[in-house]
């Protein structure tokens, strides 16, 4: 059964926490994303990733943090130098041959600061 | 910073009826178009992409593209109440080295009347 998954589903945090939100995905995809949605507005990328053990910053980086150890897994540290954690997170992935390869997104980690 | 406009809504139909949603884009070399649906409290889904100017259907559903006035729309025949959810207009952005990002809009709310 092929597929992203992301865990928790439901995060809650007092402020000053580290969290780490987990991203899987068994597509054998090579880049991996993570986007953030407040209530009311689009999608807006955090960080990406193309090959293990490299990434990029997205929009909006600031407080955050990610590893690529390995190819099928891409996990977010939402740190305590992050001023507004309370979102919705997503994670996508896509595979890197082919120039319109689509994104795929799991299924969400709804985080909630305390 | 590039740009994606969608009139937020919400956007209420009869079922049936043909709904019409519009995305415009600031960046002129953008070459792929993405929507996605979103239901509430889930992750979007990609429903239709598409690359070149004119029309690409696919059952119910028609996207529509025009480059020259950096619009592109989506178009839901015979609409129907579980076509209600917020659409999301994505467009590539090139990053070099075959990477690309999406810039999404903030999505357009649609309710389809029973």
């Amino acid at each position: 059964d092929g597929g992203i998954t992301q865990s928790p589903k439901y995060l809650f945090r007092k402020e000053g926490q580290n969290v780490t939100l987990s991203c899987e995905q068994n597509l054998n995809h090579d880049a991996m994303y993570w986007y953030r949605q407040d209530p009311g507005q689009g999608l807006r990328l955090i960080y990406y990733s193309q090959i293990v053990n490299d990434f990029q910053k997205g929009d909006i980086a600031e407080g955050y943090s990610v590893s690529r150890e390995k190819k099928e897994s891409f996990p977010l540290t939402v740190t305590s130098a992050q001023k507004n954690p309370t979102a919705f997170y997503l994670c996508a992935s896509r595979e890197l041959a082919g120039v319109n390869n689509e994104q795929f997104f799991g299924p969400g980690t709804r985080l909630t600061v305390l | 910073q590039k740009e994606v406009e969608q009139n937020s809504g919400p956007l209420s139909v009869p079922e049936g009826a043909i709904a019409s949603l519009n995305c415009t884009y600031s960046d002129r070399v953008s070459q792929s178009f993405f929507w996605y649906r979103q239901y509430s409290g889930k992750s979007p889904e990609l429903i239709m992409s598409i690359y070149s100017n004119g029309d690409k259907e696919d059952g119910r559903f028609t996207a529509q593209l025009n480059k020259a006035s950096q619009y592109v729309s989506l178009l839901i025949r015979d609409s129907q109440p579980s076509d209600s959810a917020t659409y999301l207009c994505a467009v590539k952005r090139d990053s070099g080295a075959g990477s690309y990002q999406l810039t999404f809009g903030k999505g357009t709310k649609l309710s389809v009347i029973p």
